[in-house]
C-alpha cells in the first residue's frame, strides 16, 4: 500500500461548480498535511496545511482532515477554469521539521 | 521578499556526467529539501539539510549528494547520471525546526541523454 494515494483523475467539473479533491494516507502517526497546485510545467505552490480534525477553510479552498479515516480532503468553491492543475496531497513525517510524502496527485480541468 | 530561487532552469547531460544544482532558500528560511519529480509522479524526496548537516535521506543512491552554505544555500550533486535521472528537481525551504511548511522554488529540469 502506497503511504499517500490519490485518485490521478482527471476529474472534470464545470465553471462554478464544487470540486471535491479526496487523498488517504497509512501514516496514523501523521500530524501535518499539506495541499499543492502545480500547473502543467511549473512547481508546487502551497494552498493549505491543516494539523487538526475537521475543517479548515480559506476563501473558496477548504481543506477537511479525519485522522480516524486517514483521509485529508480538499474542496474549492466555484471552481474557475482557472483552478485547472493537478492537485498534490503531502503529508509531514517527524518532528521538527521533516520530509513530505507526496501522492502522485489529482488532475482537475475545469470547463468553461 | 523574495522566494527560493533555483538556477539552471534547465540542464541537458549525457550518461555518466555529474551535475550540479543550486537553490537559495526564502528569506528568514534555514532549513532545505531537495525533491526528484519523474513526469506524472509526486515529488520524491531525496534529503534536507539544516545547519550546513544531512538532517534526513530518502531513499536514493550514494550518487545523489549535497551540501549547505552558511547562508542556508545549497547544491544538489549528482555523480554517474542515468537516463532514469531526468527529471524536474524541486527545492523546497523552511524556517527553522519547529515548522514543517516548506516553498518549493521553480525546480531545475535535467535531461539526461
Amino acid at each position: 500500500q502506497k503511504e499517500v494515494e490519490q485518485n490521478s483523475g482527471p476529474l472534470s467539473v464545470p465553471e462554478g461548480a464544487i470540486a471535491s479533491l479526496n487523498c488517504t494516507y497509512s501514516d496514523r502517526g501523521s500530524q501535518s498535511f499539506f495541499w499543492y497546485r502545480q500547473y502543467s510545467g511549473k512547481s508546487p505552490e502551497l494552498i493549505m496545511f491543516i494539523y487538526s480534525n475537521g475543517d479548515k477553510e480559506d476563501g473558496r479552498f477548504t481543506a477537511q482532515l479525519n485522522k480516524a479515516s486517514q483521509y485529508v480532503s480538499l474542496l474549492i468553491r466555484d471552481s474557475q477554469p482557472s483552478d485547472s492543475a493537478t492537485y498534490l496531497c503531502a503529508l509531514g513525517v517527524g518532528n521538527q521539521g521533516g520530509k513530505l510524502i507526496f501522492g502522485q496527485g489529482t488532475e482537475l480541468s475545469v470547463k468553461p | 521578499d523574495a522566494g527560493v530561487t533555483q538556477s539552471p532552469t534547465h540542464l541537458i547531460k549525457t550518461r555518466g556526467q555529474q551535475v550540479t544544482l543550486r537553490c537559495s532558500p526564502k528569506s528568514g528560511h534555514d532549513t532545505v529539501s531537495w525533491y526528484q519529480q519523474a513526469l506524472g509522479q509526486g515529488p520524491q524526496f531525496i534529503f534536507q539539510y539544516y545547519e550546513e548537516e544531512e538532517r534526513q535521506r530518502g531513499n536514493f543512491p550514494d550518487r545523489f549528494s549535497g551540501h549547505q552554505f552558511p547562508n542556508y544555500s545549497s547544491e544538489l550533486n549528482v555523480n554517474a547520471l542515468l537516463l532514469g535521472d531526468s527529471a524536474l528537481y524541486l527545492c523546497a525551504s523552511e524556517g527553522g525546526p519547529l515548522t514543517d511548511t516548506q516553498y518549493f522554488g521553480p525546480g531545475t529540469r535535467l535531461t539526461v541523454l
